[in-house]
């Protein structure tokens, strides 16, 4: 069964460093997100793109965060410099036509 | 702007109990609605996707219903197992747009 595909799996980096985030989305899923879920609460959307372009980015920190998916396919979410707020799980997903969403294992950060 | 509330926000229940979460949204344009299932430290796991013409979809033992008159959905789970015990969300979209997710229900089914 196709599957959305994250890594790294775990992430710990010190406060001021750069951590980057990639997500393969399912084969001919046109659209991508990135998510980012504290712990006890609900996802919350940081970008959404379909094939190349970004449809929403408007909850996306942009002094600090920067998403791209250049050839339409996979993804890198980038974060720099990490702040101890951005400890979170990082999710990916991709959607069918009618818009069914499927996520990723996630990406977990820890910014100490 | 949309919002979707969970309750109860936590539950627990004895193996083999029929059970009911629900979800609330405050607009009712919406396109579609989306249950998932996670398990702690991992992603989120499809269970049911209601397009804004349906009233309900059914998957083996779970059964999930929407009236958007009233902005509200309800999954059903019939003979709870512990396997069950996951947190539950409910997300809802309109068309194009991203899913807005509520903050999910946390089930523990004990045997």
């Amino acid at each position: 069964e196709a599957e959305v595909a994250q890594s790294p799996r775990y992430k710990i980096t010190e406060k001021s460093q750069a951590v980057a985030f990639w997500c393969d989305p399912i084969s001919g899923h046109a659209t991508l997100y990135w998510y980012r879920q504290i712990l006890g609460q609900g996802p919350e959307l940081l970008v959404q793109f379909q094939d190349e372009s970004v449809v929403d980015d408007s909850q996306l920190p942009k002094d600090r965060f920067s998403a791209e998916r250049l050839k339409g396919v996979d993804s890198t979410l980038k974060i720099q410099p990490a702040e101890l707020g951005d400890s979170a799980m990082y999710l990916c997903a991709s959607s069918t036509d009618r818009e069914e969403l499927f996520f990723g294992e996630g990406s977990r950060l820890t910014v100490l | 702007k949309q919002e979707v509330t969970q309750i109860p926000a936590a539950l627990s229940v004895p193996e083999g109990e029929n059970l009911v979460l629900n979800c609330s949204f405050t607009d009712s344009a919406i396109y579609n609605l989306q249950w998932f299932r996670q398990d702690p430290g991992k992603g989120l796991t499809s269970l049911l996707l209601i397009q804004s013409s349906q009233r309900e979809q059914t998957s083996g033992r779970l059964n999930a219903s929407l009236d958007k008159s009233s902005g509200r959905s309800t999954l059903y789970i019939a003979a709870s197992q512990p396997g069950d015990s996951a947190t539950y969300l409910c997300a809802v979209n309109q068309a194009g747009t991203a899913l807005i997710f509520g903050k999910g229900t946390t089930l523990s089914v004990s045997s």
